[in-house]
């Protein structure tokens, strides 16, 4: 079964506006964490947000924000006031507790296109 | 401060030959990762190391994949003989503890082409 999904496999958003990447998650580790990830095309994997299970806050950071519904277990990331270099790929990540290493489980990603 | 570097940026080959990609982490983090990424799927992890000790090697194909951290520090990721299949994109990525909340800082990774 799929740790993490990601439905959208491509979005588009106007500039400016606000955009939710949709992230789902499958675990029965009581303690995880939820990471967000920025791919551009150069390759490199930018952290942008991180969410523990046991916060009691939705984490921010920035234009970013993650909406984190515990029970439908989705950890949802919201940009806001896109702008033209957040095209690029998005992925939603988990770490379970059990995995002692750190070890990240990825999503398929999502292609965030945003038009001027 | 400098980040994850990788080396080569680029490899094209032709099948059955070697490769090697190389790693520096950021300095002071004692945990390093290899992932694989194929084209459109998110990355995967190959081998952990803590320190110099590899403590999760359970997705790398040991049959022609292996690697090495000596000292604890840089990392080689080798594939001998390399296959068509192994065309992706191979990130490091390196996190200062392991355990809780530990951010990991990836390379831009290497891109490899088998032809």
């Amino acid at each position: 079964a799929q740790k993490i999904t990601q439905t959208q496999p491509g979005m588009f958003v106007q500039e400016k506006e606000a955009v939710t990447l949709d992230c789902t998650y499958d675990t029965s580790d009581p303690s995880y964490g939820l990471f967000w990830y920025k791919q551009p095309s150069s390759g490199e994997m930018i952290f942008l947000i991180y969410q523990g299970s046991y916060d009691q806050q939705n984490a921010t950071e920035g234009r970013y924000s993650l909406n984190f519904q515990k029970a439908r277990k989705s950890a949802n990331l919201v940009i806001s006031a896109s702008q033209l270099g957040d095209s690029a790929m998005y992925f939603c990540a988990m770490r379970e507790r059990h995995n002692q290493g750190g070890k990240l489980i990825f999503g398929q990603g999502t292609e965030l296109s945003v038009k001027p | 401060e400098a980040g994850v570097v990788q080396s080569p940026r680029y490899k094209i080959i032709e099948k059955k030959q070697p490769v090697a990609f190389w790693c520096n982490p950021i300095s002071g983090h004692n945990t390093l990762y290899w992932y694989l990424q194929n084209l459109g799927q998110g990355p995967e992890l190959l081998i952990r190391y803590e320190n110099e000790e590899a403590v999760d090697d359970s997705q790398l194909p040991k049959d022609r994949f292996s690697a090495e951290r000596l000292k604890g520090v840089d990392s080689t990721l080798k594939i001998q003989p390399a296959e068509l299949g192994d065309s992706a994109v191979y990130l490091c990525a390196s996190s200062p503890r392991q355990g809780g909340y530990n951010e990991q800082f990836f390379g831009p990774g290497t891109r490899l082409t088998v032809l």
